[in-house]
């Protein structure tokens, strides 16, 4: 079946310095998946943080980047500066399109950014 | 924005009794979703729910587990009975189901089994 693997546990980053949450996916039931990372702020429902459905493209929104690497599958999530407010957890996920979309999700990566 | 509203957010029930979580979900949207996720491990797909079937349920979808959405009110999942392994939080979730459409989720309700 289809799955997501990405960096386990909690990263802490320092306010202002770079960060990467890596992920690789494996779609067996998909011939061409939409990769999307979603985000948890604390006390908050999942919500999407970007997405690209096309292979070698860029996704991007406040400040985060993720490409999507079909050779390699992965779609690593990069942000040069993180911000104290960036702490969550985030979710790398696969799916289909329209009423496929069904995601599978990675465990999470928990994100602690100190001032 | 949108919202996918999950009442209520903690649950503690006996084993062996029933159960319903309740999900009210974004008002035009009509395809609904059910995830489970239990503590340290991932979200995974339970069910997804489409004019008024089941579209495709996980192996996670016991026998014990049956979902409905009465005439447009609450997208609920019944769990009767509960074992003490349906122990998790259960996220629902809703999208319109059009191609690139954005899936909204709830914050999720914790159910305890004791």
């Amino acid at each position: 079946g289809d799955s997501v693997t990405q960096t386990e546990g909690q990263v802490t980053v320092s306010e202002s310095k770079s960060l990467i949450i890596n992920c690789t996916y494996s779609a067996t039931s998909i011939a061409y998946p939409n990769l999307f990372w979603y985000v948890r702020y604390p006390g908050e429902g999942l919500q999407l943080l970007l997405k690209v459905i096309t292979a070698g493209q860029k996704g991007s929104s406040r400040g985060f980047e993720a490409t999507y690497n079909k050779e390699t599958t992965s779609f690593h999530l990069q942000k040069a500066s993180v911000q104290e407010s960036d702490s969550a957890v985030y979710y790398c996920a696969l799916g289909g399109s329209g009423g496929n979309y069904k995601p599978t999700f990675g465990k999470g990566t928990s994100l602690v950014v100190h001032p | 924005g949108p919202k996918v509203l999950q009442i209520p957010s903690h649950q503690i029930i006996d084993m062996g009794q029933m159960v319903t979580l309740n999900c009210d979900p974004v008002s035009n949207h009509l395809y609904f979703y059910w995830y489970k996720q239990i503590l340290g491990q991932q979200m995974e797909f339970l069910v997804n729910f489409y004019n008024g079937k089941v579209m495709e349920k996980s192996k996670l979808f016991k026998d014990q587990f049956s979902v409905e959405r009465p005439d447009g009110s609450y997208f609920t999942l019944k769990i009767q009975p509960t074992a003490l392994e349906d122990s998790a939080v259960y996220f629902c979730a809703s999208s319109t189901g059009t191609a690139n459409t954005e899936v909204f989720f709830g914050k999720g309700t914790r159910l305890t089994v004791v």
